[in-house]
């Protein structure tokens, strides 16, 4: 089954404990991306990947770090999580985002950050 | 830059009746294209429709259709005779042909009472 997934899908932490929210796809796709999720905000684009070791800023990237040194896996890092991180956060991938492919989001991870 | 609006918080309606929800946008580029997706109360979010900007046939499918005006900037979404199961935040989506930033709207929140 085509799928994107995502672990943890829920996690509580302590500010400053660094953590990894992973993400993974097995559709071959070559872009990958990272969203949060905040109400009355809509989602936002945190991070996103063209291919193996190419990646780049979206609106909010503050606070997060990102690496692809596979296809098919594209994790998020929090070096030193704050309260405002706080949020649920989606994975998503496509085939080629710019020629109108849709993209495929996993079933997200709800972060808490106290 | 791109800007997706949609103004419609929150909507309620009855089962049965038929609900429109509006999606206005904005950008420079003359390629583009536009997205709905659906996120029920899971919280997963799933891809419905893709339209491309030099597509501006309308698409029915089963209950659902889609009014794309190029000329008022307009991606509206109609849902005929609404039914409990398409209670769920609905957004708008935007990405500029070869742009690899999607860019949302806040979403409507539909809520479908029986």
């Amino acid at each position: 089954e085509a799928q994107v997934t995502q672990n943890p899908r829920y996690l509580i932490t302590v500010t400053g404990k660094k953590l990894t929210v992973t993400c993974s796809q097995n559709m071959n796709h070559e872009y990958m991306s990272w969203y949060r999720q905040d109400p009355g905000l809509g989602l936002r684009q945190i991070y996103y990947s063209m291919n193996v070791e190419v990646t780049d800023k979206g609106d909010v990237p503050e606070g997060y770090k990102v690496s692809r040194k596979e296809k098919r896996n594209f994790p998020l890092i929090l070096e030193s999580p704050s309260p405002n991180q706080t949020s649920l956060y989606f994975c998503a991938s496509s085939l080629d985002p710019g020629q109108g492919y849709e993209q495929y989001f996993g079933p997200g991870t709800r972060l808490t950050v106290t | 830059a791109q800007k997706v609006t949609q103004a419609q918080t929150e909507i309620s309606v009855v089962e049965k009746e038929d609900v429109t929800l509006d999606c206005v946008y904005e950008t420079r580029d003359t390629t583009y294209y536009l997205f709905w997706y659906k996120q029920p109360p899971s919280g997963e979010l799933v891809f419905l429709i893709r339209r491309n900007s030099f597509d501006e046939q309308n698409e029915i499918s089963g209950r659902y259709s889609w009014n794309f005006q190029k000329s008022t900037s307009s991606f509206n979404f109609t849902i005929t005779a609404s039914q409990v199961v398409d209670s769920a935040v609905y957004f708008c989506a935007l990405i500029g042909a070869g742009s690899y930033q999607l860019t949302f709207g806040k979403g409507t929140k539909l809520s479908v009472i029986p």
